[in-house]
């Protein structure tokens, strides 16, 4: 079946434009996920939902990060007044019920953006 | 919250040497504990998980150990081969919480 995708792939964008980027999640994957992945770092958490809800934004860098999720399906994340230091890989991932103890993540191709 | 360490941030072994990862969490209510394996240029793969009311899993020459006393937990690789070289990441999740990973490992096999 189909995976999570992204989109786009590639976005590169001037300092100080809006940016806004997408989450397929796999059908049913209740839980979705935001990370961001710099130049050979780690995965640092984002934000992430549970159906439409989002229990926890701590993650999020600043006041120009918004994320949404509508209908328990598609995740956009929203930059504004985008930064240089805001440029890296974001991935989105999916998983089953939480409440049903599957965890497993599904990770999506990624959203490599560029601020010039 | 939840605070994953893991060690080395890089590793390089000869081909059909084992490899050893290994991470520590600080919250003991954590409960889940999956390994990643992210090969350059492409996504996080789940490539092992283990729960915390199991010690031990295996498949095939890829292992997980899990100490809740001491909260940590290694990965173990036998008889690596030059496909297993790339960055793995641990992570630790709380039921209803977020996932947690650690900085990764990124792991050379030398032919």
């Amino acid at each position: 079946g189909a995976g999570v995708s992204q989109s786009p792939s590639n976005k590169v964008t001037e300092k100080g434009k809006d940016v806004e980027l997408r989450c397929d999640p796999i059908s049913g994957h209740t839980a979705l996920y935001w990370y961001r992945q710099s130049l050979g770092q780690g995965l640092e958490f984002l934000i992430y939902f549970q159906g439409n809800s989002a229990p926890d934004k701590s993650g999020l860098p600043s006041d120009r990060f918004s994320a949404e999720r509508t209908g328990g399906s598609v995740s956009t994340l929203t930059i504004q007044r985008t930064q240089q230091e805001d440029s890296a890989v974001y991935l989105c991932a999916s998983s089953p019920l939480l409440g049903r103890q599957n965890y497993e993540q599904y990770f999506g191709p990624g959203t490599r953006l560029t601020v010039t | 919250g939840e605070n994953v360490e893991q060690h080395p941030s890089t590793l390089s072994v000869q081909e059909g040497d084992s490899a050893v990862i290994k991470c520590t969490y600080s919250d003991s209510a954590s409960n889940y504990f999956p390994w990643y394996k992210q090969e350059l240029g492409k996504r996080p793969q789940l490539i092992i998980d283990i729960r915390s009311n199991v010690g031990e899993k295996k498949d095939q020459r890829i292992a997980v150990t899990l100490n809740k006393t001491a909260k940590h937990f290694s990965l173990h690789i036998t008889e690596t081969q030059p496909e297993d070289s790339a960055v793995y990441f641990c992570a630790a999740l709380r039921t209803g919480n977020q996932f947690y990973f650690g900085t990764g490992t990124s792991l050379t096999v030398i032919p």
